[in-house]
């Protein structure tokens, strides 16, 4: 039972665009909201997380937008470029992570 | 720190054979993570450790698959006997769990190839 659902499974942005990524969770209990990023080989790594009692994270060019009551949260990724194109997962948690099933980004030149 | 450090990088091994992957988590870590990632399923999680103990153990697929951690510096995960569906990329990941942080730091992987 796939406890996080993301979309969309893969996406192309122009450099300079907006990466719109989103998720949906169901347990009400989670109260830890990750994305990391992998590239190609290596390991998933935390880009931004935020908690429930926000609903708004900035950090940079990455922002989460979060919604409590429709149990949905996004990646926003401004001014995107050619060095984001990555897999991107959401998560949700208590302890251990539950994570969505990725987003292939190509952000093209 | 130099991260948490899987090994083997890379196996390849026939069906019906053990299979072990190593895994020594972050110094000070008292929270170890086993995922496997399929392109089909994901990253998957398979167990996890508090303080050296299994607190949950239900994402391990099968019998065939144990995991130990004898200390806090070192975890394995066995596979035997092996199937060719056991191909994937295997994760451990370590975290210090506290109030305000639930970072997972993940390791390389070792990708795995069942024959």
């Amino acid at each position: 039972q796939q406890q996080v659902k993301q979309s969309p499974q893969s996406l192309i942005v122009q450099k300079g665009g907006i990466s719109i990524i989103n998720c949906a969770y169901e347990n009400t209990a989670f109260d830890y909201f990750p994305w990391y990023q992998q590239f190609p080989g290596k390991g998933p790594a935390l880009l931004i997380a935020i908690r429930p009692d926000v609903s708004e994270k900035k950090e940079g060019r990455f922002t989460i937008s979060f919604n409590k009551s429709a149990k949905q949260f996004s990646l926003h990724i401004m001014d995107s470029q050619p060095g984001d194109s990555a897999t991107y997962f959401c998560a949700a948690s208590g302890y251990a992570l539950n994570f969505g099933k990725g987003t292939s980004l190509l952000v093209t030149p | 720190d130099a991260g948490v450090i899987q090994s083997p990088r890379h196996e390849v091994t026939e069906m019906g054979q053990e299979v072990t992957l190593r895994c020594k988590p972050i110094s000070g870590h008292d929270y170890l993570f086993w995922y496997r990632q399929t392109m089909m399923r994901g990253l998957e999680l398979l167990i996890y450790f508090n303080n050296n103990v299994p607190i949950d153990d239900s994402g391990m697929p099968e019998d065939r698959f144990s995991a130990k951690m004898p200390n806090a510096s070192f975890s394995t995960l066995k596979i035997q006997p092996s199937e060719p569906r056991d191909s994937a990329v295997y994760f451990c990941a370590s975290s210090l769990i506290g109030p305000l942080n639930n970072e997972q730091f993940f390791g390389p992987g070792t990708r795995l190839t069942v024959l």
